[in-house]
């Protein structure tokens, strides 16, 4: 099963909103609400931002936010910091206990 | 929390586990899955296993190729290699498994620290 296609890079400015998608098919995003986020910051483990596709762990902050449509999900982070320079990753879980991983994207914030 | 061995450097045709032990929870109450992040790629999901009782899933890109195994009575889950290769060389996670009280087991966290695992040739 092939990864979930994200794009390699976003960037934006502080303060703007910048949106992450994440595409996979009817097997696994289409099929379950269960899409998680990951941000991993350099040198570091990645670390959970969002499951259940739209939920959000209390630590972390309300600039985060999840989505989905059809086979599509998204990511997105209001009020940009330069602290939010990351990699991100989705991943859905594509049912008989797998899971299948997004490639990846790099938020640079300029 | 989750504390993982630490970095190994190997050469191919070598055996090598590597540990991740659990710590402020009941560890053989949830799932543990392996992820891999090969030198600046993404995450791979390479598989699961229960404590509980060691039900083992394997990705097919890894089945046959590693094992999972716990020792419940110290907390800790191991990823085994027989033979090693130049191409296993990465960073390795454990991570819990959690979900929600209406929802199966969907979403990784906490992660360990990470295994950096270098083979070579």
């Amino acid at each position: 099963q092939s990864a979930l296609t994200q794009p390699a890079s976003v960037s934006g400015s502080p303060r703007q909103s910048i949106t992450i998608s994440c595409t996979g098919t009817n097997s696994d995003i289409g099929k379950y609400n269960l899409v998680s986020w990951y941000q991993q910051l350099p040198g570091k483990a990645p670390q959970v931002i969002i499951y259940e596709t739209s939920k959000r762990p209390s630590r972390i902050s309300n600039r985060f936010s999840g989505s989905k449509s059809g086979t599509m999900a998204s990511l997105t982070i209001s009020g940009l910091q330069a602290e939010d320079e990351a990699h991100y990753y989705c991943c859905s879980y594509a049912g008989s206990s797998k899971w299948i991983f997004g490639g990846g994207t790099n938020l640079t914030v300029l | 929390q989750l504390v993982q061995s630490g970095a190994e450097v190997k050469k191919s045709g070598e055996s090598l586990k590597v540990s991740c032990q659990g710590s402020g929870y009941s560890f053989t109450s949830y799932w543990i899955a392996w992820v891999r992040q090969m030198p600046g790629k993404g995450l791979e999901w390479m598989g699961i296993i229960h404590p509980g009782d060691s039900d083992t899933r394997y990705s097919p890109s890894f089945q046959g190729q590693v094992t999972f195994s716990v020792d419940m009575s110290i907390n800790t889950a191991y990823l085994r290699w027989s033979s090693l290769r130049a191409s296993d060389t990465a960073m390795y996670y454990c991570v819990r498994i959690i979900g929600g009280p209406e929802t199966p087991p969907n979403w990784f966290d906490p992660w360990g620290q990470g295994t950096q695992v270098t083979v070579s040739s």
